[in-house]
């Protein structure tokens, strides 16, 4: 099986830096993505891991321990446009294919 | 062009009701999927095909009815839905499945409302 966990909620305020952690248990695994959705929008792509170490796009940051199954993204100064709902995804490799799993998300709430 | 579109974006349909959920992607990726999503919970997988054959169906009843007539294209067909199954459904697809690299685009996704 597979399990993936990020926290539920988060804050912060605007010019701020924020990591949001994320653990997974799977086999098969082939790669974490991460996703940022707007309400009402579908996820777009932030980020993909799939050898262990730090890969920075911008303000954003991803970073991957498979030994440890943990990755996590970071977001520097933040904007309030940032607001909105991060999705952990793993890819998992089986006999059936290959599907990208996703933990429940972390709501991060960017104030003035 | 990383576009992946879906029509239509809403659909309100009866219980009773036939219809169909469209996905077309231009990208040459070889891999589509359907995802299902309600309001504040993560996507979660319904069908994945690779190469146009279906290889992973995530236990979905059979009132969902997935197809991929080419490369290029996935409909889900709908028939007699429950209000239950109200929900954003979402269209992905990537390059290839098992190679390391490959990004899965989403579309913008079509919102259902069975009536």
């Amino acid at each position: 099986g597979q399990n993936i966990d990020q926290p539920t909620e988060m804050t912060a305020t605007e010019g701020a830096i924020v990591q949001i952690n994320c653990t997974y248990q799977t086999s098969g695994f082939n790669g974490l993505f991460w996703y940022q959705q707007h309400a009402g929008e579908a996820p777009t792509f932030l980020s993909y891991n799939v050898l262990d170490g730090l890969e920075e796009k911008g303000r954003f940051s991803s970073f991957l321990s498979r030994s440890k199954g943990y990755s996590y993204l970071l977001l520097k100064e933040l904007q309030m446009k940032d607001s909105a709902s991060y999705l952990c995804a793993v890819r998992a490799n089986n006999q059936a294919g290959t599907a990208l799993i996703f933990g429940k998300g972390t709501t991060l709430s960017v104030s003035s | 062009d990383t576009e992946v579109t879906q029509t239509p974006k809403h659909l309100v349909m009866g219980m009773t009701n036939k219809k169909s959920l469209k996905c077309e992607q231009h990208m040459g990726h070889r891999a589509m999927y359907w995802y299902k999503q309600k309001a504040k919970k993560p996507p979660e997988l319904m069908f994945v095909y690779s190469y146009e054959k279906l290889s992973i169906n995530e236990s979905v009843p059979s009132r969902f009815s997935p197809e991929c007539p080419n490369s290029s294209l996935l409909n889900l067909h709908l028939h007699a839905l429950q209000p239950e199954d109200s929900a954003l459904y979402l269209c992905a697809s990537s390059d290839g499945q098992g190679r390391g690299g490959n990004t899965i685009y989403f579309g913008e996704g079509s919102w259902l409302t069975v009536v």
